[in-house]
């Protein structure tokens, strides 16, 4: 099955600078790759995600990057604001799974003010 | 519209007894899943509802846990003879058609076994 890995699990930055959180997966057909964010004791919230037809996606300042060949995929967050600490976490669907969504293990982001 | 709603927000049991989980998906979702989350960790996959029929029920860790969707709408998961490690947070999502499509989270029902 799909084993999803995510790095790091704790990133703290200063306001205003950019975050990366980076996941790889081990199935090469996983082609759905969706990125939630989980404020504390909150749902997760879909914030963007990434189909296997298309290297990279950006809305406003949350962008992600995919590689194929390499299975990763990877979060940016540019010009951080404290309202971005969060929980995110990566996750990936293969194709035809019987599984549905495996999550990474979550990366927690504290923007220091 | 709505979103999805889950109920009892928190629940407290004792080892050994039943409990049981709503779920009230988006109206108009065919799709339906449950997941557990530990604390730390990610949404772990335990089943899959499209419209009144479990698709996938693989992520169901024993016999213990079962869930129904009677009328292809409301999701109830059940847990008999709860043990402490059932303890977690329990996550419905649903989506409009189903596999490889966006999944909208439910608040969770936090469970604890005592």
């Amino acid at each position: 099955g799909e084993n999803v890995e995510q790095h790091p699990s704790t990133l703290s930055v200063q306001e205003g600078d950019s975050a990366v959180i980076k996941c790889t997966y081990s199935d090469s057909a996983s082609n759905y790759f969706p990125w939630y964010k989980q404020e504390l004791g909150k749902r997760p919230q879909l914030i963007i995600d990434i189909r296997s037809n298309v290297g990279e996606k950006k809305d406003q300042r949350i962008a992600v990057t995919l590689n194929k060949t390499a299975k990763h995929f990877s979060l940016h967050i540019t010009e951080t604001q404290p309202e971005d600490s969060a929980v995110y976490f990566c996750a990936a669907w293969p194709k035809g799974s019987a599984r549905q969504l495996t999550f990474g293990s979550g990366t927690q982001l504290t923007v220091l003010p | 519209g709505a979103g999805v709603s889950q109920t009892p927000s928190n629940k407290v049991t004792e080892k050994g007894k039943y409990v049981e989980l709503r779920c009230d998906p988006i109206s108009g979702h065919t799709a339906l899943y449950w997941y557990r989350q530990s604390l730390g960790q990610g949404p772990e996959f335990l089943i899959y509802f499209q419209g009144t029929g479990a698709a996938d029920d693989s992520g169901l860790p024993n016999d213990r846990f079962f869930a129904v969707r009677p009328e292809g709408s409301v999701s109830t998961l059940k847990i008999q003879r709860t043990e402490r490690g059932d303890s977690a947070v329990y996550l419905c999502a649903s989506s409009l058609l189903g596999q490889g499509e966006t999944q909208y989270f439910g608040p969770g029902t936090r469970l604890l076994v005592l």
